[in-house]
């Protein structure tokens, strides 16, 4: 597509209840990239896949959260159990790079998020 | 761990003023560094970016911004604001671990800067 799809834009959940939120890269990007954008802690990094595996995992604040990434595509963010200061906007990024030593181009494009309120 | 500081987080200026936002990160090695903008119902956009040669960068809509080493900053500039810039304006880094292992390019953001110019 044209930019970074995702869906839905807005989810309403109550404590306790699963959510999944997607993620549609743009046609071809290999990395993806998951963000939290959240008052008072800013834009954190979440998450980071490289086709369909995720070599780096190290932002996801608790085991109730979850990703995955198929066909090299299109991603979904699980998050289970939600809790009320799970309540962010989930951005979701792609990008056209590999990431290795020495690579030096990771322009990264942001989809327009999903905001979560958990009630 | 690495950190990025906006030193300015809300701005207020009329037209035509001129605009510097101060950006400093924490991390020795080698950085790619960015400046995104989010405008009001919007998502993030690039503005520019710093990888490698002339320190000086120039970006859309006539920003540019300095990146200087010795001081590990990289500050965005605008010699005449107009009342569309008003937005949410991002520092971000990207830095390069050490030899031998990946950069996955996830990106470490600054808390952001609200500009709001007055027409």
């Amino acid at each position: 597509g044209a930019g970074v799809s995702q869906s839905p834009s807005n989810k309403v959940t109550e404590k306790g209840k699963d959510v999944e939120l997607r993620c549609d890269p743009i046609s071809g990007h290999t990395a993806l990239y998951w963000y939290r954008q959240s008052l008072g802690q800013g834009l954190e990094f979440l998450i980071y896949f490289q086709g369909n595996s995720a070599p780096d995992k190290s932002g996801l604040p608790s085991d109730r959260f979850s990703a995955e990434r198929t066909g090299g595509s299109v991603s979904t963010l699980t998050i289970q159990r939600t809790q009320q200061e799970d309540s962010a906007v989930y951005l979701c990024a792609s990008s056209p790079r590999s990431y290795r030593w020495g690579a030096t181009d990771n322009i990264q494009y942001f989809g327009a998020g999903t905001r979560l309120s958990v009630l | 761990a690495q950190s990025v500081s906006q030193h300015n987080h809300h701005v207020i200026l009329s037209e035509a003023a001129s605009l510097e936002l101060g950006c400093n990160y924490s991390y020795g090695g080698t950085v790619n560094l960015f400046w995104y903008v989010q405008y009001p119902g919007q998502h993030l956009q690039l503005l520019l970016k710093y990888f490698s040669g002339d320190p000086l960068v120039k970006g859309i809509k006539g920003f540019e911004a300095e990146f200087i080493k010795s001081k590990f900053s990289f500050n965005l500039r605008k010699p005449s604001v107009q009342w569309s810039d008003t937005a949410e304006y991002f520092c971000a880094v990207n830095a390069f671990y050490d030899f031998g292992s990946s950069n996955t390019g996830k990106l470490i953001f600054g808390q952001g800067t609200t500009l709001q110019v007055k027409p």
